[in-house]
């Protein structure tokens, strides 16, 4: 599976918007971007995931670069909720297998 | 909505008894299902996943298995714990076809002594 890079720590104030960052600069055309979080104690939740086209949902959007060497999870506006560990994991499987490859994430802190 | 049930929550288990967690997804039809286990300060290591009822794929050599009696049910098992068996044990699901995203229990904390 192709890697990704991401910064080990951001923060935050609450309410202000937050863009995570996330290299994948050998990723393949047939891969795709998901993002997940981590809250401590929990399991990972699904945030979003895109192949080429920026995508938007209802708890975040993801830009894609031109390229698809890179990636930005954008979250509008930062709430204590969202502080938690955020991964930027890379597939490309079929409907058969879906091994996750979680790194070590950006730990995200939230200032009230 | 889909939702996925993982119990028990806490569990401590002395080393050589047996183990049984189970999982069951709700909203959903012929769901794939996965076990995947995080050691402390880890990432999450893939254990087992299934297409489909009675068919599990093992991805890491272990004294676990797992097995899938229901569409919507999936379970963990061991005959004699290890140690090492210690961690966070996840189950999670998603839908059977390519790239879709998988949705997470609540987990399994997993105490060996």
């Amino acid at each position: 599976d192709a890697k990704t890079t991401q910064p080990n720590s951001m923060e935050s104030n609450e309410e202000e918007p937050v863009h995570l960052p996330c290299n994948h600069s050998t990723i393949s055309g047939t891969d795709y971007i998901h993002w997940y979080r981590q809250l401590p104690s929990q399991g990972p939740e699904y945030v979003i995931h895109g192949l080429t086209s920026n995508v938007n949902n209802r708890m975040a959007s993801l830009a894609i670069a031109e390229d698809r060497k890179s990636s930005t999870l954008i979250l509008h506006r930062a709430t204590l909720r969202d502080a938690a560990v955020y991964y930027c994991i890379l597939t490309n499987y079929g409907g058969s297998q879906g091994n996750l490859i979680f790194g070590k994430g950006t730990k995200l802190s939230v200032k009230p | 909505s889909q939702t996925i049930h993982q119990w028990p929550a806490t569990l401590v288990q002395p080393v050589g008894s047996p183990l049984s967690l189970e999982c069951t997804v709700e909203g959903t039809s012929n769901p794939n299902l996965y076990w995947y286990r995080q050691a402390a300060g880890r990432g999450l290591q893939l254990l087992f996943y299934s297409v489909g009822i009675g068919q599990i794929s093992s991805e890491v050599p272990q004294n676990l298995s797992a097995s899938r009696p229901q569409d919507r049910q999936f379970i963990l098992s061991s005959k004699k714990l290890l140690l090492s068996d210690s961690g966070f044990y996840l189950c999670a699901w998603s839908a059977g076809r390519d790239n879709q995203p998988q949705h997470f229990g609540d987990g399994t904390r997993l105490s060996i002594l």
